[in-house]
């Protein structure tokens, strides 16, 4: 049973440039979250979404950033006009219904340059 | 909103014996505590769990023990391996079956195993 898969692994944009992150939760599970982790940091959350709805997003900056995760296709983190305080490890997570175990993947590493 | 800490932050320990780290938490409602092992430049993955209607729970050389009115909780690993090191991070969250499940995390406890 493939794990929650990430991509792109590492992914380095110029300032003001889009960064566009994908994750494909395990099967089964229609319930995805984001995280995102600083150098040295734990992991913060970002937002929780389940299919075609944003269920909380208390975690995710208002600006620049957005997250969707369609009926169809992987969950999508989007982060517009980057800037390099938006370089860190961003991990996408899933669990088979509310109320169980949360799956990690492997991370996506952001670098703003 | 949740607070966890963790302490320490760093743990040296001699291969073969135990090691323990600590966290609390703010929020009594907190009802579901993950334990996750992140290896360098991977994701966490889970260790280990325990809900709030359980005191303690083992897996091998792994344990958990949870205080709710403290409001902390432990992980104990015993006779530790060279491959035990890594950072490990404590979480919590309410599982209400509804609604927002995001996890707050602890900042972590880089455990190095010493030959």
């Amino acid at each position: 049973n493939a794990g929650v898969m990430q991509n792109p692994r590492h992914l380095v944009r110029r300032r003001g440039q889009e960064a566009r992150l994908r994750c494909s939760p395990m099967k089964g599970h229609s319930h995805v979250y984001w995280y995102r982790q600083l150098p040295e940091e734990g992991l913060k959350f970002m937002v929780y979404l389940q299919k075609e709805n944003i269920i909380d997003e208390s975690g995710m900056p208002k600006e620049r950033f957005s997250a969707e995760f369609p009926k169809e296709g992987p969950s999508i983190l989007r982060i517009q006009q980057v800037v390099r305080g938006d370089s860190a490890a961003y991990f996408c997570a899933s669990s088979l219904d509310s109320g169980n175990t949360i799956y990690f993947g492997e991370g996506s590493w952001l670098t703003v340059v | 909103g949740e607070n966890v800490e963790q302490h320490p932050s760093t743990l040296s320990v001699q291969e073969g014996d135990s090691a323990v780290i600590k966290c609390t938490y703010s929020d009594s409602a907190s009802n579901y505590f993950p334990w996750y092992k992140q290896e360098l430049g991977k994701g966490p993955q889970l260790i280990i769990d325990i809900r709030s209607n359980v005191g303690e729970k083992k897996d091998q050389r792994i344990a958990v023990t949870l205080n709710k009115t403290a409001k902390h909780f432990s992980l104990h690993i015993t006779e530790t391996q060279p491959e035990d090191s890594a950072v490990y991070f404590c979480a919590a969250s309410f599982h209400s079956g509804g609604g927002a499940d995001g996890l707050t995390f602890g900042k972590g406890t880089h455990l190095i195993i010493q030959p």
